[in-house]
């Protein structure tokens, strides 16, 4: 049963303009949520991350927003740049674990 | 190099055969993880070590997938009587800290044919 789903495989977006990609999970012992970027035939690199103490996080260009009582979260980028193209994927943890879930990504093209 | 090193990058084995795979985590990296990425799916987990021991192999599918780390430092992902079903990208990440960031390597593309 996949715990943390992202349920847009693909997104496309105009460069300059905002992307957004979502998040949903259904384990309310997450506490810890992050986002990682995979380019091919490279390791997933770490983005951003937020606590479920918190609602927003903000890092440069690239903001995650979670909402505890929908169970959704979502990676804005704003302004998106060809660069950004890549695989994204959304991961989370539980209280005290130490592994992550991931969802099954979603393929961000940015188009110039 | 300064990052997670894996070897080998590709390899190609028939059903039913012993495999092996090496991850070189970050130097003074306590904790390291081993993933795996099949295709069109998100990496899932298969173990964790802290040290030397095997904190959490709860994500092992089954007795034929084994993973030592006995110098705290390098870890081997052994896998016996391939499948096909074995078939995935095999993701080692180390971390710092427990419960800290990961950094993965490159990952170890494995076919069984």
């Amino acid at each position: 049963d996949q715990q943390v789903k992202q349920n847009s495989p693909s997104l496309s977006v105009q460069e300059g303009r905002i992307s957004i990609l979502n998040c949903d999970y259904t384990n309310s012992m997450f506490d810890y949520f992050l986002w990682y970027k995979k380019y091919p035939a490279e390791g997933p690199t770490f983005l951003i991350s937020i606590s479920s103490i918190k609602d927003k996080n903000e890092d440069g260009r690239f903001t995650v927003f979670l909402n505890k009582s929908a169970k959704h979260l979502s990676l804005h980028i704003v302004p998106s740049q060809p660069g950004d193209s890549a695989v994204y994927f959304c991961a989370a943890r539980e209280t005290g674990a130490n592994n992550l879930f991931f969802g099954t990504g979603t393929r961000l093209t940015v188009i110039p | 190099g300064a990052g997670v090193s894996q070897t080998p990058s590709n390899k190609v084995t028939e059903k039913g055969k012993y495999v092996e795979l090496r991850c070189d985590p970050i130097s003074g990296h306590t904790a390291l993880y081993w993933y795996r990425q099949s295709l069109g799916q998100g990496p899932e987990f298969l173990i964790y070590f802290q040290g030397t021991g095997a904190a959490d192999d709860s994500g092992l599918p089954n007795d034929r997938f084994f993973a030592v780390r006995p110098e705290g430092s390098v870890s081997t992902l052994k896998i016996q009587r391939t499948e096909r079903g074995d078939s995935a990208v095999y993701l080692c990440a180390s971390s710092s800290r427990v419960a800290g960031e990961l950094f993965f390597g490159e990952g170890s593309r494995l076919t069984v044919l």
